[in-house]
């Protein structure tokens, strides 16, 4: 049973589409981030979201945290080519420098 | 670029070969980790150091041995490896005991291959 549990775990669409990733857990992080990483490559880190019902924005990239601090969603609007890669969230305990990954959910955007 | 680099890139190895991974970081934080990632997995933590002092090893088997000389250099030295050790390892970086959220850094990874 993983901790962090994210879904869809792969996402088709169509450029100018509109989706939602989820990251679910029964426990209570002190943070949550959210990665991009591309083939390849390293994750690159997004945003992190510290306060239970914290909503940030980038760009057309909007992360809530869930109020309960054990959920966060990810919501992309008008989805590019460019959006292309695997998405991860991590959640932080509130002691030590442990991070615990999802398994990540591989968006495709088509042209 | 993050600030964090790893070489090589990639590499093949059979299983009575030993080889090393090395990782360095540009960013002056105090906290280095070494990751695997498999397919379709989360990412698995395998070792913390702070402050060049280990204070993790996440039930890691021995032919996967650590070593940190500084706070900026990471290696993790690889001998009798198995087929099921293939994966993408990544190395991170953070800065701890500054109030902050655990932000960690990630460079580009190592793809290894075992025959």
């Amino acid at each position: 049973t993983q901790l962090l549990e994210q879904s869809p775990q792969f996402l088709s669409i169509q450029e100018g589409e509109n989706l939602t990733v989820y990251c679910n857990s029964s426990s209570v992080f002190s943070s949550l981030q959210w990665y991009r990483q591309e083939p390849g490559e390293g994750p690159v880190l997004l945003v992190t979201v510290v306060t239970g019902g914290e909503v940030k924005k980038l760009k057309r990239l909007t992360f809530q945290f869930g109020d309960a601090r054990k959920d966060s969603s990810l919501h992309i609007t008008a989805a590019q080519p460019g959006d292309t890669g695997l998405y991860l969230c991590a959640g932080a305990w509130y002691y030590g420098n442990k991070l615990v990954f999802g398994a990540g959910t591989i968006l495709r955007v088509k042209s | 670029e993050t600030g964090v680099t790893q070489t090589p890139r990639h590499l093949v190895m059979g299983m009575t070969n030993k080889k090393s991974l090395k990782c360095e970081q540009h960013l002056g934080h105090n906290a280095m980790y070494w990751y695997k990632q498999s397919a379709k997995k989360p990412l698995e933590l395998m070792f913390v150091y702070n402050f060049k002092e280990q204070t993790e090893n996440n039930s890691v088997p021995s032919r996967f041995s650590p070593e940190c000389p500084n706070s900026s250099h990471l290696f993790l030295h690889l001998h009798t490896l198995q087929p099921e050790d293939s994966a993408l390892y990544l190395c991170a970086s953070s800065q701890q005991g500054t109030g902050e959220t655990d932000t960690q850094y990630f460079g580009p990874g190592t793809r290894l291959t075992v025959l």
